[in-house]
């Protein structure tokens, strides 16, 4: 499986933009890279996927590098509402997700 | 409906006693998956189905734990003898395939309580 590496946690001013990284090195050729958030104990929100291409949606922005190797989630402007837990996913051709321990922003007032 | 439905939202049931928890995917998606989260800890892939294939069960802890799907809808994930560690949400999800570009959505889990 595609492993993906991500900070333990992250503090954001509110209003400020948010960037959370993402290493996945060992990507395969075809493999989708995917964000979701967990909010409490909530079941995972999907934010944006993408392949090679950068991505944009109206929650976020994914920046994949040229290599595929990092990418990078990027919420504008955000909010004390996107505090939560973020999920850097590589799907497996196979369809299954695998969740790491994920990333929790914390954004403070 | 407009999302994936999970049945019962909270469930509380005595050591010892089988429990069945009811998922209703997004209409149209052949793929559906079932996931475990303990309280405080990462989500733990348990069983997915993809239309008429055998099902991937390499998640499912023991054999207590089973799951079937009639056709492409509703799946039920049955856990016979059930133990404290059992304690968790179990998430359901679908995707209109299994085919790595296909978004996952989840439901909002049915929160199990065993005493």
């Amino acid at each position: 499986d595609a492993k993906t590496t991500q900070p333990t946690s992250m503090d954001c001013a509110e209003g400020r933009a948010a960037n959370l990284p993402c290493n996945h090195s060992t990507i395969s050729g075809n493999e989708y890279v995917y964000w979701y958030r967990q909010i409490h104990s909530q079941g995972p929100q999907y934010i944006i996927h993408g392949l090679k291409n950068n991505e944009t949606n109206e929650m976020a922005s994914l920046i994949i590098t040229e290599d595929r190797k990092s990418s990078t989630l990027i919420l504008p402007h955000a909010t004390l509402r996107d505090t939560a837990v973020y999920y850097c996913i590589v799907r497996r051709n196979t369809g299954k997700l695998i969740f790491g321990q994920g990333t929790t922003l914390q954004v403070k007032p | 409906g407009a999302g994936v439905s999970q049945s019962p939202s909270n469930k509380v049931t005595e050591k010892g006693k089988d429990v069945e928890l009811r998922c209703d995917p997004i209409s149209g998606h052949t793929a559906l998956y079932w996931y475990r989260q303990r309280l405080g800890q990462g989500l733990e892939f348990l069983i997915y189905f993809q239309g008429n294939s055998a099902p991937d069960k390499s998640g499912l802890p023991s054999d207590r734990f089973s799951a079937e799907r009639t056709g492409e809808s509703v799946s039920t994930l049955t856990i016979q003898r059930t133990q404290q560690e059992d304690s968790a949400v179990y998430l359901c999800a679908s995707s209109v395939t299994e085919i790595s570009g296909n978004t996952i959505y989840f439901g909002e889990g049915s929160w199990l309580t065993v005493v």
